[in-house]
């Protein structure tokens, strides 16, 4: 079945770096953008970041550009977020999701999000 | 960037009520807007594309309407599964903001 699943999450100290991995399943993954989307604890979605396709085009949230890149491996179809110089204001559940671009661009599919702490 | 803000922020209702929550853009965006259901400790899910598409599985008592910068989702008669946090979002440019939340809780 169509499937997205995050991993990578841990506990890191400020400043530290970690890499989030999310593997698709059940679609043509090098078909698709791909986004990654987070939720602080007790607090509402946020957009982190959109890669293309092909992933030529890559876009950002002010918050963390220079500090995360977002990539794609379609080999593996897998999508993968680095996360280095984290602070304690990137603590949360990180999720990614599909973009479904036949029809309106919409989230169609999201992973069940995997949990990044960052603490000293 | 487009704001995205939602109102109420949170609501109280009974099963069986008929529920609508509202979104408004701080510029036009056609009907690029999306409705999105999350239960504690789950992922988000899809429930309305371009602002009045069910997508494929998701009840007929869901239902949204607007375009432009004002929208709307409605719940016709509330079911005691639909009690969870809802987000629109638009999707018309980069970022893809999201609303604030609307907690829907019983009465």
């Amino acid at each position: 079945q169509v499937q997205l699943v995050e991993s990578g999450g841990g506990v890191v100290q400020p400043a530290g770096s970690l890499r989030l991995s999310c593997a698709a399943s059940g679609f043509t993954f090098s078909t698709y953008p791909m986004h990654w989307v987070r939720q602080g604890p007790g607090k509402g979605l946020e957009w982190v970041a959109v890669i293309s396709y092909d992933g030529s085009n890559k876009f950002y949230v002010d918050s963390v550009k220079g500090r995360f890149t977002i990539s794609r491996d379609s080999s593996k179809n897998t999508l993968y977020l680095q996360m280095n110089n984290l602070r304690t204001e990137d603590t949360a559940v990180y999720y990614c999701a599909r973009d479904d671009q036949y029809n309106y661009n919409a989230f169609d599919i999201w992973g069940q999000g995997t949990m990044v702490t960052v603490s000293s | 960037d487009i704001q995205m803000t939602q109102s109420p922020s949170s609501l109280s209702a009974s099963v069986g009520d008929r529920v609508t929550i509202t979104c408004r853009s701080s510029q036009s965006i056609s009907t690029y807007l999306n409705w999105y259901q999350q239960k504690p400790g789950k992922a988000p899910k899809l429930l309305i594309y371009a602002a009045s598409s069910l997508q494929s599985g998701v009840p007929s008592r869901f239902s949204g309407s607007g375009s432009g910068t004002d929208f709307t989702l409605t719940i016709s008669s509330l079911q005691p599964e639909d009690f969870a946090t809802y987000y629109c979002q638009q999707s018309y440019s980069t970022p893809r903001t999201f609303g604030q939340g609307t907690r829907l809780e019983i009465k």
